[in-house]
Parts: structure tokens; C-alpha cells; sequence
């Protein structure tokens, strides 16, 4: 149990243009998601966090009008990057908890992100 | 200081080796602990958990030291397919209202060597 998926898997977008990302758990209703962004041999960053039918909160340095984020049900959040440009070029990572005092997260596989 | 720090490694080690791995955390508060592991270009997967009391999972130990603020990872009998990033995870309660605060160590790369 505790599957999440995340669609695309990768892609690859010109400049300027906007890439949504899903994230839904298949099993199990999320009522809090969170998004991360990885760069190479770095660590994972959370960028936001969110609960279904509540605006994301952002963390510090995350910038709300470029990466909007939408939890519009227990099982979908949306991550859209507007305007890409190359240095948003990164994996982006969801993850999952049923419960919002629980601590157990599980992640989606991940979304590669390339701007050209 | 860093909220959670790691030696990055990488830890070479041969087949049969035990290796341990330390995270230290600065926040004293800070309530739930994990270890996780990442492949490369995959997402991370939860390792195990760790408990106050220390905690063992097959070749895999974990213990909590609160009073040091830091966690460890053993690994017995050291696999090839145990290489990995091992990621240290430390959650923070929510402040007023808010979300619980997840915050992720750099990670601690592991090659295991035939």
C-alpha cells in the first residue's frame, strides 16, 4: 500500500513555457502533500507544502506566482512551473502522508524537469 | 549551523564490511527521525525509522543520541546492492497551527566495493 505517482516522469520544455506536474496517491487519501526539488548531488528541498482545499505554504526563497501548486482533491496535487527557464532545471519529488500529524511520508518516483 | 548535517563520504567500503554513518540536528525539539535511502536519479525510500531506544532491522541498526542531537546508521555485512545515498530525515513540529517541518540531510553516499 502507500503508492504515490507522479506524471510526467520527465520532460523536456522550451523556455517561457509552463510544465505541470502531478502528483496522486493511489491508495490512500492525502491530506497533506509536500514538493521538493533536488540538483544534482544535492539534497532534496521542500518547496512547499499543502493541504487539500488550502492554499500551499511556501517555504523561504520559493517564489508562489512561479511555482503554483494546486491540492485540489485527497489524491491530486499539481505542481505547475510557469515560465520555465534553465535554472529550473531540477527533479521535482512529491510526497504523501494520510495522516497530518504523521511523520511517514511517501514519495512519489520523481519528475525530471529539463528547460532548454 | 545547518539544521541537519551529514558527511557527504563517499564511504568505500568492501563486501562483509560494517560501516556506520552519523546526522547530527540543531534543533533540540525536533521529534521524529528517519533514515532513507535514494538511488541514483531515483526518489528516496524510507530505510527505517528511529526510535529512542534504538531500533534493528536485519544488518541495519539505528539509534538516537538526543542528548548529542544525533542519529546513527549501522550496516552489517556490508552488500554491493547496498550502495546508495543514505539520507538522514528530521521532522520538527508544526509551529502555531502550522505544518510539521521535514528537513532532509545532504546525504551520506555509500559504494560498496566486490
Amino acid at each position: 500500500g502507500a503508492v504515490v505517482s507522479q506524471h510526467p516522469s520527465w520532460v523536456i520544455c522550451k523556455s517561457g513555457t509552463s510544465v505541470k506536474i502531478e502528483c496522486r496517491s493511489l491508495d490512500f487519501q492525502a491530506t497533506t502533500m509536500f514538493w521538493y526539488r533536488q540538483f544534482p548531488k544535492q539534497s532534496l528541498m521542500l518547496m512547499a507544502t499543502s493541504n487539500e482545499g488550502s492554499k500551499a505554504t511556501y517555504e523561504q526563497g520559493v517564489e508562489k506566482d512561479k511555482f503554483l501548486i494546486n491540492h485540489a482533491s485527497l489524491t491530486l496535487s499539481t505542481l505547475t512551473v510557469t515560465s520555465a527557464h534553465p535554472e529550473d532545471s531540477s527533479f521535482y519529488i512529491c510526497s504523501a502522508t494520510p495522516d497530518r500529524d504523521s511523520y511517514e511520508q511517501y514519495f512519489g518516483p520523481g519528475t525530471r524537469l529539463t528547460v532548454t | 549551523r545547518k539544521e541537519v548535517e551529514q558527511d557527504p563520504g563517499p564511504f568505500n567500503v568492501p563486501e562483509g564490511a560494517t560501516v556506520a554513518f552519523n546526522c547530527t540536528y540543531s534543533n533540540s525539539a525536533s521529534q521524529s527521525f528517519f533514515w532513507y535511502r535514494q538511488d541514483c536519479r531515483k526518489e528516496p525510500k524510507l530505510l527505517m525509522s528511529v526510535y529512542s531506544s534504538g531500533n534493528e532491522d536485519g544488518r541495519f541498526t539505528a539509534q538516537l543520541n538526543r542528548a548529542s542531537q544525533y542519529i546513527s546508521l549501522l550496516i552489517r555485512d556490508s552488500k554491493l546492492s547496498d550502495s546508495a545515498t543514505y539520507l538522514c530525515v528530521v521532522n520538527n513540529p508544526p509551529v502555531s497551527g502550522g505544518y510539521q517541518k521535514v528537513t532532509f540531510g545532504t546525504g551520506t553516499k555509500l559504494q560498496v566495493i566486490p
